[in-house]
């Protein structure tokens, strides 16, 4: 079946370390993203890449890292200079930037402990 | 800064009635209004989405009203089921360039009494 993946689905960090959460789709889109979700917040824009090899800041990128190596990958790590860094984290893709349909992960949950 | 304005952040139906969940923008470039729906623990999905070109759009039980002048749109859920509990986020995007993704408004969690 092709989608989203993200894994693991709950990570648990400890203050001052650094983390990636993983972020695989098969269906060939050019286009994927990162967002933050908080309570109340809505969905907001960490990082996006519109092709393989890049990459480009969002509305939060701050104490967030990405890469995009390969089409079918782009992991997020959260650095230790990330303030706030529990939250839902979710994983989108899309055909090609500013394409239509946005296909989300199923998110994984960080908890800094 | 682009927005999109959701209301209300909570809602609550009895099984049977018609949910109404509104969303306004400021940005004219807007060309693509989806909703999304999600469960808790679970990503969001694609519901339905409009385009600017038309004012109404239906699919099955859930239907997009676009008012392209007041720049408002919003979803309605007819026979709204206890199964349509969920979050629903409205969201927009920019085709003309500069925008990041989809812009997203904040939320509406649906509750269905039974």
């Amino acid at each position: 079946d092709g989608g989203i993946t993200q894994s693991p689905k709950y990570l648990f960090r400890k203050e001052g370390q650094n983390v990636t959460l993983s972020c695989e789709q098969n269906l060939n889109h050019d286009a994927m993203y990162w967002y933050r979700q908080d309570p109340g917040q809505g969905l907001r824009l960490i990082y996006y890449s519109q092709i393989v090899n890049d990459f480009q800041k969002g509305d939060i990128a701050e104490g967030y890292s990405v890469s995009r190596e390969k089409k079918e990958s782009f992991p997020l790590t959260v650095t230790s200079a990330q303030k706030n860094p529990t939250a839902f984290y979710l994983c989108a893709s899309s055909i090609r930037y500013q394409g239509t349909e946005a296909f989300f992960g199923q998110g994984t949950r960080l908890t800094v402990v | 800064q682009q927005q999109v304005k959701q209301s209300p952040q909570s809602l609550i139906v009895q099984k049977g009635g018609i949910s109404i969940i509104n969303c306004a923008y400021e940005n004219t470039a807007f060309d693509y209004f989806p909703w999304y729906q999600q469960f808790p623990g679970k990503g969001p999905a694609l519901l339905i989405a409009i385009r600017p070109d038309v004012s109404e759009k239906k699919e099955g039980r859930f239907t997009i009203s676009f008012n392209k002048s007041a720049k408002q749109f919003s979803l309605h859920i007819m026979d709204s089921q206890p199964g349509d509990s969920a979050t629903y986020f409205c969201a927009a995007r920019d085709s003309g360039g500069g925008a990041d993704g989809l812009t997203f408004g904040k939320g509406t969690h649906l509750i269905i009494q039974p």
